[in-house]
């Protein structure tokens, strides 16, 4: 099955500074990869998601970019702000999703 | 998306009881399914409800511990059976929609 690696586990970012996240899948059959942000004590929530036709898309202050050669994608976040303090999940998927291990953000005001 | 309504959000409950988790969908989906996420952990998918037919397990999930229904398709529910402090966890059904997956509000889940 898939196997899906997220890093870093925790990020600390200084407001106004832009966070980067990780991800490398093992499945080259996988085709769509989502992000979720998971705000403390709420459900995840689809923030962006991309598929394996497409190598980047942006979304205001969020973008993320597909390396399928390298099997790896990664979440961006630019100007950074307190309310995206929060854990995030990458995700990829052939058939059904597989999650990574999630990252902590934490955005210092 | 789908408006998904879970209940009950949490519940304290004893080792050896079974709890049933609802999940009500305000429009008729395909696909539902079933996710734990463990305190501070990702989340795992425990089965995917099938309609009028049994639930699809993933690997060390079973039907005598975690059976659901599907009955239509716009409702589910997972039960917790025989719980043991193990299985303290935040619940999730999720539906897809168009390949995207969303979540309802979360079940908390702690067994004395």
């Amino acid at each position: 099955g898939e196997n899906v690696e997220q890093h870093p586990s925790t990020l600390s970012v200084q407001e106004g500074d832009s966070a980067v996240i990780k991800c490398t899948y093992s499945d080259s059959a996988s085709n769509y990869f989502p992000w979720y942000k998971q705000e403390l004590g709420k459900r995840p929530q689809l923030i962006i998601d991309i598929r394996s036709n497409v190598g980047e898309k942006k979304d205001q202050r969020i973008a993320v970019t597909l390396n399928k050669t390298a099997k790896h994608f990664s979440l961006h976040i630019t100007e950074t702000q307190p309310e995206d303090s929060a854990v995030y999940f990458c995700a990829a998927s052939d058939y059904k999703l597989s999650f990574g291990a999630g990252t902590t953000v934490t955005v210092r005001a | 998306s789908a408006v998904i309504s879970q209940k009950p959000s949490r519940d304290i409950c004893q080792r050896g009881t079974s709890l049933t988790i609802q999940c009500q969908v305000d429009s008729q989906v395909t696909m539902m399914f079933w996710y734990r996420q463990q305190p501070g952990q990702s989340l795992t998918l425990i089965a995917t409800a099938n309609q009028g037919s049994e639930a699809t397990y993933e690997s060390g999930f079973v039907i005598d511990k975690f059976p659901i229904s599907r009955p239509n398709l716009t409702f589910s529910t997972l039960t917790v059976s025989n719980m043991s402090p193990e299985d303290s966890s935040i619940y999730l059904c999720s539906v897809g929609e168009n390949e995207k997956l969303f979540f309802g509000s979360g079940t908390q889940l702690s067994v004395l």
